[in-house]
């Protein structure tokens, strides 16, 4: 059985302020894919990343950073410098061998001016 | 323009009645998802489809059901059987990148509310 926890049910920042979102996952796999969406208050997923288990390099993708460890199952997202933009809720989520996406419950992000 | 369209955005019903949710996309991908969203609760997968003429359950699909007689549609019907269905749904569809990795792209959701 595979699991992901988002911890953070809700996080409230000023505009600016660095922000990171935790997700924790179990599998028994060990080829395995991480991801990370966003959803704005239109409802759409939108992808942000995928990550397999065998790369462990962090990727930035402009104000976006993503730190995976194997060694904690973590595979946290930041962002930097935060904008109103970014309010949404973001989901982290886990595929491994031939299963379906197992999704955590999500963070809500609130950004303020 | 490719992509995953749901249509309506919004539906209301009487409960007791079925209703079906429209699933359409043209980014010629082989399989296909539902998932209900919940209040705080996350994703949760209905049913998938890998091919036409072939799906399977997912973690909570009783009182739901689907058909897949086109590789483009993947309709999703809620029977008056599901106990709770008033909940965002989403669905989505996925490809398969070279090296086994791949991607799953989703629609933009139908809230559907039952009064």
């Amino acid at each position: 059985a595979q699991k992901v926890t988002q911890a953070q049910t809700e996080i409230s920042v000023v505009e600016k302020e660095d922000v990171t979102l935790d997700c924790v996952y179990e599998t028994r796999d060990t080829t395995y894919y991480l991801f990370w969406y966003k959803q704005p208050p239109s409802g759409e997923l939108v992808f942000l990343i995928r990550r397999n288990s065998f790369d462990e390099q962090n990727e930035i993708s402009g104000r976006y950073s993503w730190n995976f460890q194997k060694s904690t199952s973590s595979f946290n997202f930041t962002i930097t410098a935060s904008q109103v933009v970014d309010s949404a809720v973001y989901f982290c989520a886990l595929r491994s061998g031939y299963s379906t996406l197992t999704f955590g419950k999500g963070t809500m992000l609130l950004v303020s001016p | 323009d490719g992509g995953i369209t749901q249509s309506p955005k919004y539906l209301f019903r009487k409960e007791g009645q079925n209703v079906t949710l429209s699933c359409e996309q043209n980014l010629n991908h082989d399989a296909m998802y539902w998932y209900r969203q919940d209040p705080g609760q996350g994703l949760r997968l209905i049913y998938y489809s890998q091919i036409v003429n072939d799906f399977q359950k997912g973690d909570i699909a009783e009182g739901y059901s689907v058909s897949r007689e086109k590789k483009e549609s993947f309709p999703l019907t809620v029977t008056s059987a599901q106990k709770n269905p008033t909940a965002f749904y989403l669905c989505a569809s996925r490809f398969r990148l070279a090296g086994g990795e791949d991607e799953q792209f989703f629609g933009p959701g139908t809230r559907l509310t039952v009064l």
